[in-house]
C-alpha cells in the first residue's frame, strides 16, 4: 500500500519561512506533487518533482529524496493569504491509472 | 470553460435518495478524476477516466456507488440510496493524458440527513 504522512498543523509569522514535510511509504511512484486548498476551495497544483532534488517556483520550493522516502515544501516570505491546507501526493506505479495518493494534510496558519 | 466546473455545488437530501453529480472538465483534458473529501480530512480516490473508459475503479465504496462519462467530457458520478457516511465533498479533476498536473473543480458539497 501507499501512505503519506505529514504534520496536521503548522504556524508561522508573516513573512517567515515554513517547511511542511512528507514522508511516505510507497513501493514506487511516478513523482511528488503539492496542492494548496484554501477553506472550502478547490485544491490548486504548486509543484512537482519527478526526480530528486529542489524545485523552485516563486515564493515556493518543493524538494523530494527518494533515498530518505521523503520530501517538503518551503515557503519563503510568508503572507497572510497562505493561509491554507497543504497536500502531498503521489501518482504510484502499477496499473493503467494516473489516480493521487494524497497525504493526510498539513494546516498552516499565517499570523501577522 | 476555463476551468472544471462542478454541480451542483451543494446538495441536500434524505437518507435512501438516489444523488447525481456533475462534472464539466477542461477542454481537451482526456483523463477525468473523482475524490472524496470528508470535512478536515485528506483527498480520497474513487474512480479514474480515460476518455470515456474506466480503467481504475478501485476507490468506490460500494456497488452503490457508479460513475459515467460521455463524449470524453462531462462525467456523472451517481450514488443510490444515499447514507449519512456519504456526506463529503465530491470533487472532479481533469488532466491531459499525462496526469500531471490536476486541476480541480470547486466540488460538490453533499449532506445526507
Amino acid at each position: 500500500g501507499q501512505s503519506l504522512e505529514q504534520p496536521s498543523e503548522v504556524t508561522a509569522v508573516e513573512g517567515a519561512i515554513v517547511q511542511i514535510n512528507c514522508t511516505y511509504q510507497t513501493s514506487g511512484f511516478y513523482g511528488l506533487s503539492w496542492y494548496q486548498q484554501h477553506d472550502g476551495g478547490a485544491p490548486t497544483f504548486l509543484s512537482y518533482n519527478a526526480l530528486d532534488g529542489l524545485e523552485e517556483t516563486g515564493r515556493f520550493s518543493s524538494f523530494l529524496s527518494r533515498s530518505d522516502s521523503y520530501g517538503y515544501l518551503l515557503l519563503q516570505e510568508l503572507q497572510m493569504k497562505d493561509s491554507a491546507s497543504y497536500f502531498c501526493a503521489v501518482r504510484g506505479y502499477g496499473g493503467a491509472t494516473n489516480k493521487l495518493i494524497f497525504g493526510t494534510g498539513t494546516l498552516l496558519a499565517v499570523q501577522p | 470553460g476555463a476551468g472544471v466546473s462542478q454541480s451542483p455545488s451543494n446538495k441536500v437530501t434524505e437518507k435512501g435518495k438516489d444523488v447525481e453529480l456533475r462534472c464539466d472538465p477542461i477542454s481537451g483534458h482526456t483523463a477525468l478524476y473523482w475524490y472524496r473529501q470528508s470535512l478536515g480530512q485528506g483527498l480520497e480516490f474513487l474512480i479514474y477516466f480515460q476518455g470515456n473508459s474506466a480503467p481504475d475503479k478501485s476507490g468506490l465504496p460500494s456497488d452503490r456507488f457508479s460513475a459515467e462519462r460521455t463524449g470524453g467530457s462531462v462525467s456523472t458520478l451517481t450514488i443510490q440510496r444515499t447514507q449519512q457516511e456519504d456526506s463529503a465533498v465530491y470533487l472532479c479533476a481533469s488532466s491531459s493524458s499525462g496526469g500531471q498536473p490536476q486541476h480541480f473543480g470547486d466540488g460538490t458539497r453533499l449532506s445526507i440527513l
